[in-house]
């Protein structure tokens, strides 16, 4: 089949670059913002949040910058590694009624050189 | 633990055939959701549920139903397999159905291919 990587805007980077991905959010209401790193064959797997009373947080080489003025996500990766080769998808999180329901991002494909 | 777990990873069916995607988790989670995965399209809400005996539409819900008689449990029903249902399922679960309990683990994926 089609691999869902197909079709996506991709980054191209060489190993030891720092690489950002962004991401451009809808709903002026989501409270919570996850990024999730997708390897082919293999469900999304999460990799930091942050909320909206936050605009930055850092993890293990990553960061997350949250913009929302404009409504714009980032992922920062430091010293980015062939391993970093993935999709990734910035995920919304909307309240709705005291549920919430999580909408993502059409993703972005990471390719890391060696 | 297992987390999430999806069956069966590959399927093929017939146009108008019907078959269920199972989906089990075992952190006790509250809510459990279905997403389908397009070439360019991201990942799209089917249905979910935020407790046994409580479903929802999600995004994309026509040609599907869902069912939760469990907390562990909810599987997807395709009623009769049309071609556009061709795409990758995958399932999720979230401790909490509010707030920032709704961080997702999915399962592997379901590659279901209609002919």
């Amino acid at each position: 089949g089609e691999s869902v990587g197909l079709h996506l805007p991709t980054l191209s980077v060489q190993e030891g670059d720092n690489s950002i991905i962004n991401c451009a959010y809808s709903n002026s209401a989501s409270d919570y913002f996850i990024w999730y790193k997708q390897e082919s064959g293999k469900g999304p797997q999460f990799i930091i949040d942050i909320r909206s009373n936050m605009d930055k947080r850092q993890g293990q080489r990553v960061t997350v910058l949250l913009n929302k003025t404009v409504k714009h996500l980032s992922l920062q990766i430091a010293a980015t590694q062939p391993g970093d080769s993935a999709v990734y998808f910035c995920a919304e999180n909307i309240p709705n009624s005291g549920y919430s329901t999580l909408t993502f991002g059409k993703g972005t494909m990471l390719l890391v050189s060696p | 633990n297992a987390g999430v777990t999806q069956t069966p990873k590959f399927q093929v069916l017939k146009t108008g055939q019907s078959m269920t995607l199972q989906c089990a988790q075992d952190m006790n989670h509250e809510y459990m959701s279905w997403y389908r995965q397009d070439p360019g399209m991201g990942l799209r809400l089917i249905h979910y549920s935020v407790g046994a005996g409580i479903t929802d539409q999600g995004e994309v819900p026509n040609g599907y139903n869902v069912s939760r008689s469990t907390t562990e449990d909810f599987p997807l029903r395709l009623l009769s397999a049309a071609p556009s249902q061709t795409s990758v399922y995958f399932c999720a679960s979230s401790y909490s159905a509010r707030g920032t309990g709704t961080e997702a683990f999915f399962g592997q994926g379901t590659r279901l291919t209609v002919v």
